[in-house]
């Protein structure tokens, strides 16, 4: 079955990075696009971006353009998640979620199928 | 971006009654029924969200089916016929049309039990 294991909770100071994984099992790893959603304390979800681990390809929200990296690592099954000039307000749960789409057609992402179970991250001086 | 605004911010429904909620979106997802790159997914209190439905009237597997999606364009809704105790936490709608330039989510609507 598919499953998405993420790494552990941080703690970080404002300007720092923070490194979140996400390793897939279940399914083979460079069909399926992932996206990264994250969530502040209390609030909605919010897309961050989405990687194509076929190709290797990105697209980032235009709010962390910059701030954001996105790799993946095929011997690993893992993706990764890297955000730089931390702020408070960075704060929040962060969950990779695969999408249902085939990344090896370039079908349109249309269905985030599986969750990973979160990570929280917290930025605080 | 295309915003998606979901009504009512909050639903207090009776077990056993219909629940449905609505999500409008600032620009159209498509205009053919079916077509709209539209989902909905639930959370639950304390853990990741889940899908329900996707391109607008499509149940992920093993959703019940007394929920359903339908809606073409700007207007789309989440239909539960008959709501269960289960069904309790924050419902989302999302747009993912605009892909690759954003992919959106509604504010939400907390289901709660009446």
């Amino acid at each position: 079955q598919v499953q998405l294991v993420q790494s552990g909770a941080e703690v970080k100071k404002p300007g720092a990075s923070v490194k979140v994984s996400c390793r897939a099992s279940g399914y083979t790893f460079t069909n399926s696009y992932m996206h990264w959603v994250r969530q502040a304390p209390g609030q909605g979800l919010e897309w961050m971006g989405t990687i194509n681990p076929n190709i290797n390809g990105r697209s980032y929200a235009q709010k962390f353009q910059g701030r954001i990296t996105m790799t993946s690592d095929s011997s690993t099954s893992t993706v990764y998640m890297e955000l730089s000039g931390l702020r408070p307000e960075d704060t929040a749960v962060y969950f990779c979620a695969r999408d249902r789409g085939s990344t090896r057609t370039l079908e349109h992402p249309y269905c985030f199928d599986y969750w990973g179970q979160g990570t929280l991250v917290t930025v605080s001086s | 971006d295309i915003v998606l605004t979901q009504t009512p911010l909050s639903s207090p429904v009776t077990l056993g009654q219909p629940a449905s909620f609505s999500c409008r979106s600032s620009q159209s997802l498509g205009d053919t029924d079916g077509s709209a790159y539209l989902s909905w997914l639930q959370q639950r209190p304390g853990q990741p969200p889940r899908v329900l439905i996707y391109k607008t009237s499509n149940r992920f597997s093993g959703v019940p089916d007394r929920f359903s999606g339908s809606g073409a364009g700007t207007d789309f809704t989440l239909h539960i016929s008959r709501v269960e105790a289960e069904d309790v936490g924050v419902y989302y709608c999302m747009q993912a049309t605009q892909f690759p330039r954003s992919i959106t989510f509604g504010q939400g609507t907390r289901l709660e039990i009446k």
